[in-house]
This record gives structure tokens, C-alpha cells and sequence, in this order.
């Protein structure tokens, strides 16, 4: 079980908004930045959202991250069929003196 | 462009050994923290090991400790992680990630590099 849940799954229409959660506890989210990922089987991991709410050059403002206490999410606004991936959030952890990931979600694009 | 190029997987036998190298370029290579992460088949990404960028600080996950080595040449822009003790667990894609370090976060990665533990 990974130490960041998010639900497995999430779903849209094209042109939607979605929401994938992100949660966490004081020794990770609660105390360090959280980073998002989009994710296609068999491709490099592709940065989405950094420092809970940048968004790194190149990527569209569709994309938003934010954060509050020990819980982040990401928005994906005017869903696309090329947005069907698996996303992921990270953080440090103090604790555990290492990086976590969530288990992932599969955004389907309906 | 920031590149990373893994090498070095394959098929191995549990508690055999392996060293997966990463050829980084496009960045000043010896600025930046550097990572490994990976992904078993049909599970979700997990991180391995990140390393300052002078080696003076190495982190890594509880289940590869004492099996696992990263290390760094800065001279040849490379990246490695020496891969001992080998699990059936350990199957997944590795890849190699350019790091912030802790508190911090990847940005780039590598298409990664698959090792199959198998008898």
C-alpha cells in the first residue's frame, strides 16, 4: 500500500474537469512539496506540476496543482483524449527519509 | 535538451547482480541531485535511491538498503546503481531521473531500462 493514496481510477468527457486527490500525512505532504506526474506505459514519466502548483514551461494551463494541509490534487480542465494516462503525486518524507509516490491514477478519457 | 539514456538491464537469476548505468547530457550534470526510480509490472512507480551531487548524501528506499548501491562519476556525466542480492521483487523498468533532492522533486527522466530477476 503506498504511503500516498489516490484513487485508482478517474473519469471524464472531453472538454470536462477532473479532479485526481492526493493524500498524505504531516511527515510528507504536510511538510514538503508535492510534484505531479503523467505517466504512459513504456514512456519517460513527464513532470506536470511542480512545488504544488508550477507548472514547468511547455505544459498547459489545463493542468493545476494545489495543496492544503496534508491533501493535494490535481485539475485537468477541457479534458482530452490525449489526456487518457496514469497520473501520479510525490512528496518527501521526513519520516522515512525518502521519496514516496502515490499508487496512481488511470484517467480514462470517455 | 536534457537527455538521459539507462543501460544495463536484462535477465538475471535471484541473488545475482547487476549495475544499470545512466549517460545523462544537456545540463551540467555535477549541479544536480540524481535518482532512480522504478515500475513492476502493472504496479505503480516507486523511488529507489537519489545522491547529492557531490556524493556527499545518498538516500534509499527501506527495501533495496544493503542491496543496493548508487554512485555517481561527474566527470563522465553518468549516473549508476549497483544491483546485488537480487528478488523476483526487483523485476520493474528503472529509470533514472535528475532530482532537486529532499523537500524537492524530479523533473526529467530517462525511458528507462527493464530487469527481469527470473530463474
Amino acid at each position: 500500500q503506498s504511503v500516498l493514496t489516490q484513487p485508482p481510477s478517474a473519469s471524464g468527457t472531453p472538454g470536462q474537469r477532473v479532479t485526481i486527490s492526493c493524500s498524505g500525512s504531516s511527515s510528507n505532504i504536510g511538510s514538503n512539496y508535492v510534484y505531479w506526474y503523467q505517466h504512459l506505459p513504456g514512456t519517460a514519466p513527464k513532470l506536470l506540476i511542480y512545488s504544488n502548483n508550477q507548472r514547468p514551461s511547455g505544459v498547459p494551463d489545463r493542468f493545476s496543482g494545489s495543496k492544503s494541509g496534508t491533501s493535494a490534487s490535481l485539475a485537468i480542465s477541457g479534458l482530452r483524449s490525449e489526456d487518457e494516462a496514469d497520473y501520479y503525486c510525490a512528496a518527501w518524507d521526513d519520516s522515512l527519509s525518502g521519496r514516496v509516490f502515490g499508487g496512481g491514477t488511470k484517467l480514462t478519457v470517455l | 535538451e536534457v537527455q538521459l539514456v539507462e543501460s544495463g538491464g536484462g535477465l538475471v537469476q535471484p541473488g545475482g547482480s547487476l549495475r544499470l548505468s545512466c549517460a545523462a547530457s544537456g545540463f551540467t550534470f555535477s549541479t544536480y541531485w540524481m535518482s532512480w526510480v522504478r515500475q513492476a509490472p502493472g504496479k505503480e512507480l516507486e523511488w529507489v535511491a537519489n545522491m547529492k551531487k557531490d556524493g556527499s548524501e545518498k538516500y534509499y528506499v527501506d527495501s533495496v538498503k544493503g542491496r543496493f548501491t548508487i554512485s555517481r562519476d561527474n566527470a563522465k556525466n553518468s549516473l549508476y546503481l549497483q544491483m546485488n542480492s537480487l528478488r523476483a521483487e526487483d523485476t520493474a523498468v528503472y529509470y533514472c531521473a535528475r532530482d532537486y533532492g529532499p523537500k524537492l522533486g524530479i523533473d526529467y527522466w530517462g525511458q528507462g531500462t527493464l530487469v527481469t530477476v527470473s530463474s
